[in-house]
């Protein structure tokens, strides 16, 4: 049962574009939601997170924003660049069940130029 | 500043062989985990430590074994090696404001 799920799976845009990411989730005991971004022969890497009680959260061209009621939450890419081709996970948390970390099962973001 | 180190970066086994994937941490991090990545799968929590001596189950621990005797390392055995494991093996370490992974382990079962 995959607690956090997300959509889509691969996604192609054009340079300077936006991409968007989805995740969903059910446990409403989450408490932390992040997102990592891998490269090829490399661990996953804190790119921005948010918390609940917060709607958007922003760094840079990386927008996170977060629906409660929904649970859903969806990452934003803007001005999309080559270098951003990576794959994304987005994750979520329960602090109180040893810091444990929910991952979505990833989306291959190929940025052409 | 090495983070998380993870050993070996490549390993291939053969079916029913043992053996141990190393993992330290220098952030006397409380919290250590292991997750193995599968295509279209994420990362799935096999194991998990919220300190030295204690450790849990996570989504998939069959045919694993972890123990945590310092803060500093937190080690993951395979008793007897199947391919259904082959796969990349991801250690993390976390305090509560953040994870650092490292950069993985191949493994191949043949």
């Amino acid at each position: 049962q995959q607690q956090v799920k997300q959509s889509p799976q691969s996604l192609i845009v054009q340079k300077g574009g936006i991409s968007i990411i989805n995740c969903a989730y059910e446990n409403t005991a989450f408490d932390y939601f992040p997102w990592y971004q891998q490269f090829p022969g490399k661990g996953p890497a804190l790119l921005i997170a948010i918390r609940p009680d917060v709607s958007e959260k922003k760094e840079g061209r990386f927008t996170i924003s977060f629906n409660k009621s929904a649970k859903q939450f969806s990452l934003h890419i803007m001005d999309s660049q080559p270098g951003d081709s990576a794959t994304y996970f987005c994750a979520a948390r329960i602090k109180a069940a040893g810091n444990k970390l929910t991952f979505g099962g990833g989306t291959r973001v190929l940025v052409k130029p | 500043n090495a983070g998380v180190t993870q050993t070996p970066k490549f390993q291939v086994l053969k079916t029913g062989q043992s053996m141990t994937l190393q993992c330290a941490q220098d952030m006397n991090h409380e919290y250590m985990s292991w997750y193995r990545q599968d295509p279209g799968m994420g990362l799935r929590l096999i194991h998990y430590s919220v300190g030295a001596g204690i450790t849990d189950q996570g989504e998939v621990p069959n045919g694993y074994n972890v123990s945590r005797s310092t803060t500093e390392d937190f080690p993951l055995r395979l008793l007897s090696a199947a391919p259904s494991q082959t796969s990349v093996y991801f250690c993390a370490s976390s305090s509560l404001t953040g994870y650092t992974f490292g950069s993985g382990t191949r493994l191949t079962v043949v």
